[in-house]
């Protein structure tokens, strides 16, 4: 089975409005870190946000945010005032376990193309 | 801080012949990862060394494939002899070996291998 889910392939999103990624995770494990990376067509993966599954507040940083909701085991990244540069891959992560030196389980990534 | 590097950025080969990607993880990283992404589909896990020790090499796809880390520093992933379905964009990342259960992993900008 799956460990990340990113059910949408590709998105569009207006300038300067808000998008909502999707990504939902299956672990039985209660310490796991959640994280989204963005793949610009340059290619480089570029880290965004974290989230850990004791953190009781949704993570935010800049015009990203993660909707963290535990119960339903999903984690969806919302970006708000989306700009040009936007526009790029994104990949949602999960790294299961106490052990942080655990690897990643990747989704198949989302699309994102901003319209100006 | 020289980030993750990659090399070559792209290689064309043909079947049955032997490719060895390298990988110059962050200085000072002793953990260092090695994932691939097929056209499409999600990057996957193939493995981790812990210094010059391999901690986890449970996705590598078979014996065709060697990776080793000298001295604990750079790495480079071998495949001999190459198939098709070996195709796809191979990404390294290192991270700190760090207890607090945010630990990023940072990513290189990926091999774009093709094989023919």
């Amino acid at each position: 089975a799956q460990k990340i889910t990113q059910t949408q392939p590709g998105m569009f999103v207006q300038e300067k409005e808000a998008v909502t990624l999707d990504c939902t995770y299956d672990t039985s494990d209660q310490s796991y870190g959640l994280f989204w990376y963005k793949q610009p067509s340059s290619g480089e993966m570029i880290f965004l946000i974290y989230q850990g599954s004791y953190d009781e507040q949704n993570a935010t940083e800049g015009r990203y945010s993660l909707n963290f909701q535990k119960a339903r085991k999903s984690a969806n990244l919302v970006i708000s005032a989306s700009q040009l540069g936007d526009s790029a891959m994104y990949f949602c992560a999960m790294r299961e376990g106490e052990y942080t030196g655990n690897q990643f389980y990747f989704g198949t990534g989302t699309s994102l193309t901003v319209i100006p | 801080e020289a980030g993750v590097t990659q090399f070559p950025s792209h290689s064309v080969i043909e079947k049955g012949q032997t490719v060895t990607l390298r990988c110059d993880p962050i200085s000072g990283h002793d953990n260092l990862y090695w994932y691939r992404r097929v056209m499409g589909k999600e990057i996957k896990f193939l493995l981790h060394f812990v210094k010059e020790s391999k901690q986890d090499e449970s996705g590598m796809p078979n014996n065709r494939f060697l990776a080793e880390r000298t001295g604990g520093t750079y790495s480079t992933l071998k495949v001999q002899p190459a198939e098709l379905e070996d195709s796809g964009v191979y990404f390294c990342a290192s991270s700190q070996d760090r207890l607090a259960q945010f630990n990023e992993q940072f990513f290189g900008p990926g091999t774009r291998l093709t094989v023919l």
